[in-house]
């Protein structure tokens, strides 16, 4: 089982729609959770991170963790061209080293 | 406002051949790692150093040097290059004042023929 798995994707959304994306995770101490954005040929860069059970919002990202489950979702609202990237869930291990998951490439359909 | 520099951007190595990828941080962070992306691969960590002078392997070691050269700099070192260690190549550095956040350098797109 990998670490951190990621609905594999692609997901194709039309433009103001929202985007779902999933992520679970199989070490159960992990305590800090991240979701990057990857445009292509760049670097991920943070977009959201989440500590506690529940919601956080930050603008149209709502990211939301249940550890019970292991589950950590990002909820992209009214999707933009802009937002078509690769989104990669990341959580921190045991070790405090970061494990990735293998991404969801998303397009927003103008 | 560097943040994470590393360097070479490309570089095209011959199989056997020798290079070292260049890292260095500005953010007075402590942790720095080295990762290689591969397409379908998401990222994983080559090595990881959570202070100066401290470094340990991480998911892909193999084949694969470093070297914590002071709390600013951390360097990635091919011995003897291989086809299979054609990737993308990200620096990457966290600390407690930025929140133990992940930042990333630009990439380094390497191949070897």
């Amino acid at each position: 089982q990998k670490e951190v798995e990621q609905n594999s994707g692609p997901l194709s959304v039309p433009e103001g729609a929202i985007a779902s994306l999933n992520c679970t995770y199989s070490d159960r101490v992990s305590q800090s959770f991240f979701w990057y954005r990857q445009y292509s040929g760049k670097s991920p860069e943070l977009i959201m991170s989440i500590y506690s059970n529940g919601d956080k919002e930050d603008g149209r990202f709502t990211a939301q963790l249940n550890k019970a489950s292991q589950y950590v979702s990002l909820l992209i609202r009214d999707s933009q061209p802009s937002d078509s990237a690769t989104y990669l869930c990341a959580v921190n291990r045991w070790d405090y080293k970061l494990s990735f998951g293998a991404g969801t490439t998303v397009t927003v359909r103008a | 406002n560097a943040g994470v520099t590393q360097t070479p951007k490309f570089q095209v190595l011959k199989t056997g051949q020798s290079m070292t990828l260049q890292c260095a941080q500005d953010m007075n962070h402590n942790s720095m790692y080295w990762y290689r992306q591969d397409p379908g691969m998401g990222l994983r960590l080559i090595y990881y150093s959570a202070s100066e002078g401290t470094t340990d392997k991480g998911e892909v070691p193999n084949g694969y040097n470093v070297s914590r050269l002071n709390k600013r700099e951390f360097s990635l070192r091919l011995e003897s290059a291989a086809p299979s260690q054609t990737s993308v190549y990200f620096c990457a550095s966290a600390g407690a004042a930025s929140g133990n956040t992940i930042y990333f350098g630009e990439g380094s797109w390497l191949t070897v023929v």
